[in-house]
């Protein structure tokens, strides 16, 4: 089973518009990662925040984590068409792999 | 500075037979990660390789195999596939040890089983 869930499972904004989704997660973590992916390829690392972080920014990302609620967020500010992709959540327990969510696919309208 | 590395990038085959994916980590990376991604779903751990061993594996069977070699490449075999073995694989590496530091993805292998 997924550790990871993200909301909302599809979202389509309009270019310059920010964009948001959420991750849930069951157990306790050692850290929460975001990836995208274009078109069904490869995994990009966006940004990765620790247990003991509250918000990290990387561009035009922003991210945010509750452990008292087991959640994230990702927040991309101006969208543009090449941010059009999957997201991911990743969690990272005390052990080597990472557990993902079934993602969140973003679509960005010219 | 080459990043992972994913060979073949796409591979036909039909039930039963028997498939080797292979997977060249980015330089200065010692640890190789396996996942499979079906269609629609997020990927899912199957195992990792550190210093040659398996060191951890998720909730795959045993037809679902693997190698690291000592210039830290890897292989992912599976024997007697299935329909539902057709999915995405993806190889990702990571530094010092890979205790869940941030994992370089490549570009993945899209496995179809006929």
């Amino acid at each position: 089973s997924q550790q990871g869930e993200e909301d909302p499972q599809a979202l389509s904004i309009q270019e310059g518009e920010n964009a948001t989704m959420n991750c849930s997660y069951k157990t306790s973590i050692n850290n929460l990662q975001w990836y995208r992916q274009n078109s069904g390829r490869g995994l990009v690392h966006l940004i990765l925040i620790r247990s003991n972080e509250r918000e990290k920014h990387s561009g035009r990302l922003r991210v945010t984590l509750d452990t008292s609620k087991k959640s994230s967020s990702l927040l991309i500010t101006a969208s543009r068409a090449a941010d059009t992709a999957s997201y991911f959540c990743a969690t990272a327990l005390n052990d080597y792999k990472l557990s993902f969510g079934a993602g969140t696919t973003v679509t960005v309208r010219a | 500075d080459a990043g992972v590395t994913q060979s073949p990038t796409h591979l036909i085959k039909t039930r039963g037979q028997q498939v080797t994916l292979r997977c060249s980590p980015k330089s200065g990376h010692d640890t190789v990660s396996w996942y499979q991604q079906a269609l629609g779903q997020g990927p899912q751990f199957i195992f990792q390789y550190y210093e040659e061993e398996e060191r951890q594996r998720g909730n795959f069977p045993d037809r679902f195999s693997g190698h690291q070699f000592p210039n830290y490449s890897s292989e992912l075999n599976v024997n007697a596939l299935l329909l539902g073995d057709s999915a995405l694989y993806l190889c990702a590496s990571s530094p010092r040890g890979g205790y869940t530091d941030t994992q370089y993805f490549g570009p993945g292998t899209r496995l179809t089983v006929l």
